[in-house]
């Protein structure tokens, strides 16, 4: 299996601020990595698919770079809403996996 | 709008079985791979299951592996999954997730809200 990690693992930041989280894939995945938002309670949401493309009605302040191994999601200025989990998902091989998650909380 | 609605969810003993089924509405059923995926209480998400448009082709997580059936009805525009000889580590909320494309990309989206499993004697 494509093992995932992700770090950091929890971060604090202020509305305003630059938020950079990084995802590494075990093994190349070429584009094939995902990135989802989940907040309590709520079902996972899919923000950037194919490493690069913003899925559709998700605000251009999120954007997503990186091939092979390492991936990152970048939030430009964090808003109030966007505190939440962040998970990156590998569509590579037939076993799809995720992530251990970035938590992202109000400092 | 594209509508996911899991159920099926509940209380289990150990070696139990259990059937969640997933209502698709607003969009083409028929035409896109379908998958489960779960989220044990507090931890992270697990990817569980996937079957194609026509239900021909089915993959499932080692963990899951002769436990878990994964199905569905074209004409009835509903996805299963069945759940045999469970464990308490199976205990989690399920998540249907339609793929992205028809293609079958394993990419999730959207997703349902979710049915709560638990599985303890």
């Amino acid at each position: 299996d494509i093992q995932m990690t992700q770090s950091p693992s929890s971060l604090s930041a202020s509305v305003g601020d630059r938020v950079t989280i990084t995802c590494r894939a075990s093994q190349s995945i070429s584009s094939y990595l995902n990135w989802y938002q989940q907040k309590p309670g709520k079902a996972p949401k899919l923000l950037i698919y194919a490493a690069s493309s913003l899925q559709s009605g998700v605000p251009s302040r999120f954007s997503g770079s990186g091939s092979g191994t390492d991936f990152t999601l970048t939030i430009s200025s964090l808003q109030p809403e966007d505190f939440a989990t962040y998970y990156c998902q590998q569509s590579y091989s037939t076993l799809l996996t995720f992530g251990p998650g970035t938590k992202v909380d109000i400092k | 709008e594209v509508q996911l609605v899991e159920s099926g969810g509940g209380l289990v003993q150990p070696g139990g079985s259990l059937r969640l089924s997933c209502a698709a509405s607003g969009f083409t059923f028929s035409s896109y791979w379908m998958h489960w995926v779960r989220q044990a209480p507090g931890k992270g998400l697990v990817w569980v299951s996937r079957i194609n448009s026509d239900g021909s082709s089915t993959s499932y997580a080692d963990s899951v592996k002769g436990r878990f059936t994964i199905s569905r009805d074209n004409a009835k525009n509903t996805l299963y999954l069945q759940m045999n000889s469970l464990r308490a580590e199976d205990t989690a909320v399920y998540y249907c997730a339609r793929d992205l494309a028809a293609a079958g990309t394993g990419t999730f989206d959207p997703w349902g809200q979710g049915t709560l499993v638990t599985v303890s004697s």
